[in-house]
């Protein structure tokens, strides 16, 4: 069975940092491009961030460029997103989901609360 | 950045009734590329369609895609209480990935 588990959530202050972590299972890690989405509260969805297999081809949503960093440790299975430079529009849950059917997001986490205020 | 507008933002109706959720793209979208979700107060997004009209395991057949271009419909045969929800095309194939701002569907 395929499971992403999120990680790290929490309550920062404007300009502090977190770091989230997605541990995947029930699949081949290595195989799929994965993503990072958020969704703030009562908003709708909005891609963050995604990474190909080996990391080497990344992209970000302008809104996070230069404060995000999406990285992968295909050898524990992980995907991880270092936030930094945090602000209030940040505020929002955040999901891994793996990009699988015809690179449609085809298994999604439960998320981690991030909320960013002072 | 494609920007993918849907319609309406909430539609109410009946068990049984057909539902037809609607997703314009403002550049022309492969139909490779245009998937649809459902999500649920506190859940996850849920892949119901890729490649614009394929069904993703496990999806029931009164869920159906189509279209192309810029104008894409999600259409739900026949309604049963479990489609409520929030409703979101997305497109997946150029950055900015992209997803609509969602249809809501009520169950009256």
């Amino acid at each position: 069975e395929v499971q992403l588990v999120e990680s790290g959530g929490g309550l920062v202050q404007p300009g502090g940092s977190l770091r989230l972590s997605c541990a995947a299972s029930g699949f081949t890690f290595s195989h799929y491009w994965m993503i990072w989405v958020r969704q703030a509260p009562g908003k709708g969805l909005e891609w963050v961030a995604n990474m190909n297999q080996d990391g080497s081809k990344k992209y970000y949503v302008d809104s996070v460029k230069g404060r995000f960093t999406i990285s992968r440790d295909n050898a524990k299975n992980s995907l991880y997103l270092q936030m930094n430079s945090l602000r209030d529009e940040d505020t929002a849950v955040y999901r891994c989901a793996r990009s699988g059917q015809q690179a449609a997001y085809d298994y999604w986490g439960q998320g981690t609360l991030v909320t960013v205020s002072s | 950045e494609n920007v993918l507008t849907q319609s309406p933002g909430t539609l109410s109706l009946s068990p049984g009734e057909r539902a037809t959720l609607s997703c314009r793209a403002s550049q022309s979208v492969s139909s490779s590329d245009l998937a649809w979700y459902q999500q649920k107060p506190g859940q996850a997004p849920r892949l119901l369609i890729y490649g614009a009209s394929t069904r993703a395991t496990g999806i029931p057949d009164r869920f159906s895609g189509s279209g192309s271009g810029t104008d894409f419909t999600l259409t739900i045969s026949s309604l049963q209480a479990d489609d409520c929800g929030t409703y979101y095309c997305h497109q997946y194939r150029i950055s900015p990935w992209t997803f609509g701002q969602g249809t809501k569907v009520e169950i009256k």
